[in-house]
């Protein structure tokens, strides 16, 4: 049983637009929400997190938003960069002990 | 610093046979996850130690996987009767006390044959 789930498994943008990763989550008792990002053949690394007393935080080009009555949360990243190019992962907790990921999805960005 | 390293980076072992996964976090984390990813699916937790607690093993899929964390520190996981389904990539995480953000090692790629 799937709580957290990333619905687009890629995803295309070009540089200096908007990217926009999409999370969606099933467990109303998760009150707080990680973003990871995933280059191959290294483990993930912490990109930026919200807990649920908020619906947005923002650092540098990175943006969380949180939508709790639709159990949603996106990653918007502006400007894109090739760089940004990886695999992104959400996860979500409730108890801090079990993180619950997504299944990834995957960035490209276009130079 | 150093990161959190595992090892080995790929094991291939034959069905049937036991294998032991390395983690060593960074020092000073109190608490340490273990998670698998099988190809196309996301993290699937494991198991999770915080300093001297009873770790939560609820994530383990089988008695044949098994877990321990000495002096706090290193742990190892240990796979016993291997099977296919069993192969993955096997990630180990790392956290300070009182946060959520967790840092990763590269993995260990499992092939069961």
């Amino acid at each position: 049983d799937q709580q957290v789930k990333q619905n687009s498994p890629s995803l295309s943008v070009q540089e200096g637009r908007i990217s926009i990763l999409n999370c969606d989550y099933t467990n109303s008792m998760f009150d707080y929400f990680l973003w990871y990002k995933k280059y191959p053949a290294e483990g993930p690394t912490f990109l930026i997190s919200i807990s649920s007393i908020k619906d947005k935080n923002e650092d540098g080009r990175f943006t969380v938003f949180l939508n709790k009555s639709a159990k949603h949360l996106s990653l918007h990243i502006v400007p894109s960069q090739p760089g940004d190019s990886a695999v992104y992962f959400c996860a979500a907790s409730a108890t801090g002990n079990q993180f619950y990921f997504g299944t990834g999805t995957s960035l490209t960005v276009i130079p | 610093g150093a990161g959190v390293s595992q090892s080995p980076s790929n094991k291939v072992t034959e069905k049937g046979k036991d294998v032991e996964l390395r983690c060593d976090p960074i020092s000073g984390h109190t608490a340490l996850y273990w998670y698998r990813q099988s190809l196309g699916q996301g993290l699937e937790f494991l198991i999770y130690f915080q300093g001297n607690s009873a770790p939560d093993k609820s994530g383990l899929p089988s008695d044949r996987f098994s877990a321990e964390r000495t002096g706090g520190s290193v742990s190892t996981l240990t796979i016993q009767r291997t099977q296919q389904e069993d192969s993955a990539v096997y990630l180990c995480a790392s956290s300070r006390d009182g946060s959520y953000e967790q840092y990763f090692g590269p993995g260990t790629r499992l092939t069961v044959t």
